[in-house]
This record gives structure tokens, sequence and C-alpha cells, in this order.
């Protein structure tokens, strides 16, 4: 059971590039998230999709684009990096149970993204 | 809006002692779920224990606990006999049970655990 598979693990970018961050889940969940981590910061929701077909802006969207390709993947995009959005990067999901308040989210391994 | 304070930028502990990282919370959900989450230096994210706003007996899982104050909103985790491979940051989170999708989480707390 693999869970929540982010892909890549690490990245360096030049500034202006462009890259995908691939988020893919095996839990049947509906909710995905992507969130940025900073030292000092916790971690700071870019964008969630709350079920297939559907996005929103999070606390920290812009400089960010996403898919949510179907049920299983969530993709983030950076259309030209910029060294403010050098972090660490995390995917999430969550299931619902039914009413049931113990939707537990679970994490990526992340990916480091440094953009230079 | 949700907040969730985590105070304790830093804490150390001996081994083998308990320690408890504080989380305090404010929200107008009636019913919520709180979380906690272990991340180790390999930077992964692991859920520890959840305590639901309804659960009457606080949560516990192993030698995690968590000390629920509805009244005052407040969540601490206790890890009982510490152990070195405790040393982590540690993330206190809120969810809404319904509606709200998102979570909330604390800014974490960097534990340091002594031999």
């Amino acid at each position: 059971n693999a869970g929540v598979t982010q892909t890549p693990k690490f990245q360096v970018l030049k500034t202006g590039q462009s890259m995908t961050l691939q988020c893919a889940q095996d839990m049947n969940h509906n909710s995905m998230y992507w969130y940025r981590q900073d030292p000092g910061m916790g971690l700071r929701l870019i964008y969630y999709s709350a079920s297939e077909g559907t996005t929103d802006k999070g606390e920290v969207p812009n400089g960010y684009n996403v898919s949510r390709l179907n049920k299983r993947e969530f993709s983030l995009r950076l259309e030209s990096a910029a060294p403010s959005q050098t972090s660490v990067y995390f995917c999430a999901s969550i299931g619902l149970a039914g009413g049931l308040a113990k939707n537990i989210q679970y994490f990526g391994a992340g990916t480091r993204l440094s953009v230079l | 809006a949700q907040k969730i304070t985590q105070t304790q930028p830093g804490m150390f502990v001996q081994e083998k002692e308990a320690v408890t990282l504080d989380c305090t919370y404010d929200t107008s959900d009636q019913s919520y779920g709180l979380f906690w989450y272990k991340q180790p230096s390999s930077g992964e994210m692991i859920f520890l224990i959840y305590q639901g706003s309804y659960d009457e007996q606080n949560a516990t899982e192993g030698r995690y606990s968590l000390n629920f104050q509805k009244a005052r909103k407040s969540a601490n985790l206790v890890i009982s006999a510490s152990q070195l491979g405790d040393s982590a940051m540690y993330f206190c989170a809120q969810k809404a049970s319904g509606g709200s999708y998102i979570p909330t989480f604390g800014r974490g707390t960097s534990l340091i655990v002594h031999p």
C-alpha cells in the first residue's frame, strides 16, 4: 500500500524555469492538498481539491497552479520559478468516512525544491 | 478563522522522562478533530494521535496521549518514557468534522531527547 506518492524528491531550478510536482494517492481519498514548509512557518496551504473536479486557493497560492487530473492525481505547477519558492513541498490527502471526524491526513514524503 | 498555537519552539527532555508539548486552538466549529503529527529529520509527516471534540476520554496511542481540555481549547501531547527516536518536530492540527476540508496546523515544536 503506497499511500501518497510524490515525485520528484529533489529538484534544483534556475529562476524562470517551470516544473510540475506530481502527486498520486491510492487510498480512494476525495480531498487532496499541496503545502509548502519553510523554517519556522509550519505548513502553509497552497491549493487544495475537496473532490475530483474542484480546486481552491489556500493561504499562499501566488505563483502556483494546480490540476486535479482524476481522483488519484493532483499536480502542482510552478510556471516561472522564483527564489522565494525554495521550500519543501508536501502533498496530502484525506478520505471522507461518512460523517466521522477522524479523517486523518496522509502525507507524501515531500519534495525539496531549490530555486537559484 | 481557525488558529493553532504552539508556544514552545523548542523543548528538551532527558531520555525515559515524560514531556508535554502544548497546543491551543481557536475555532467556532462545534464538531472537530485534533491531530498530532511527528516530523523526524528525514522529513516525512507521521500521524501520531487523534482526538474528537465529542470524545469523553483522552486519546492514547502507546506512549502518546492527548490531554484534551475542551473548555480551555487545549490539546497537549504527552509523550511518556521519552526515547532518543522521539527527537523530531511535532505539529498540532485541527479540522472541522464537516463542511470545511482544510486542516489548520501550528508552527511546530522541536523536541530533543538527551541520553
